[in-house]
């Protein structure tokens, strides 16, 4: 597929248990970005990624909140001891070229704390 | 903190017409700016993007309007179609950033047939 793909498409999970949401991001796109949508909201930035390093993560909301982009092309975000306010979608994003470069989303994964 | 907003939170229009989507933002270091368009259960889908130093740039049936001095974007879709339905977001990289985008809150478009 040309586009970014991530799973699952949908995770529902017990408050308190861990979670973690894989982005394959489109091939060859050093940047990588995630993003949290809550309902009826525009899409709220977490953390970016260049290549492996994590350059930003002020968007991430708790030390619950971790991700990682080892290898420079898979990226997971983990989700520790979930809480019922983590319930949204997670939208990661990928672009190839500079900051003036539209980014690519995928279709994210709706998560769903119980 | 600054941020990115929408006039009209929803947006309806008969197949056929003209849609303008406005969106306001309030960082005047914001030099580019993107619009997406979010059909549900979807990811946003990218629509067209505009940079500081254009006033409009025209892509299939869209245009994007872009008016510094009163920090204001529009998108125009002509010849609406039902297809064209979602909710649309204004987005802006609020200058000096490599790469944040910061998100309007949205407007729904319906297209009656």
């Amino acid at each position: 597929g040309a586009g970014v793909s991530q799973s699952p498409r949908y995770k529902v999970a017990k408050r308190g248990q861990d979670v973690a949401l894989r982005c394959d991001p489109i091939s060859g796109h050093v940047s990588l970005f995630w993003y949290q949508q809550a309902l009826g909201q525009g899409p709220e930035f977490l953390t970016y990624f260049q290549n492996e390093a994590q350059l930003d993560k002020s968007g991430l909301p708790s030390d619950r909140f971790f991700a990682e982009r080892p290898e420079g092309s898979v990226s997971t975000l983990k989700i520790q001891r979930t809480q019922q306010e983590d319930s949204a979608v997670y939208l990661c994003a990928s672009r190839g070229g500079g900051r003036n470069q539209p980014q690519h989303f995928g279709d994210g994964t709706r998560l769903s704390i119980l | 903190g600054e941020s990115v907003g929408l006039h009209l939170p929803t947006l309806s229009v008969q197949e056929g017409d003209n849609s303008i989507i406005n969106c306001a933002y309030s960082n005047s270091a914001s030099d580019y700016f993107i619009w997406y368009k979010q059909e549900s259960g979807k990811g946003p889908q990218f629509i067209i993007d505009i940079r500081s130093n254009m006033d409009k740039r025209q892509g299939q049936r869209v245009t994007v309007l872009l008016n510094k001095t009163v920090k204001h974007l529009s998108l125009q879709i002509a010849a609406t179609q039902p297809g064209d339905s979602a909710v649309y977001f204004c987005a802006e990289n609020p200058g000096g950033s490599n790469y944040k985008l910061t998100f309007g809150k949205g407007t729904l478009l319906t297209v009656n047939p």
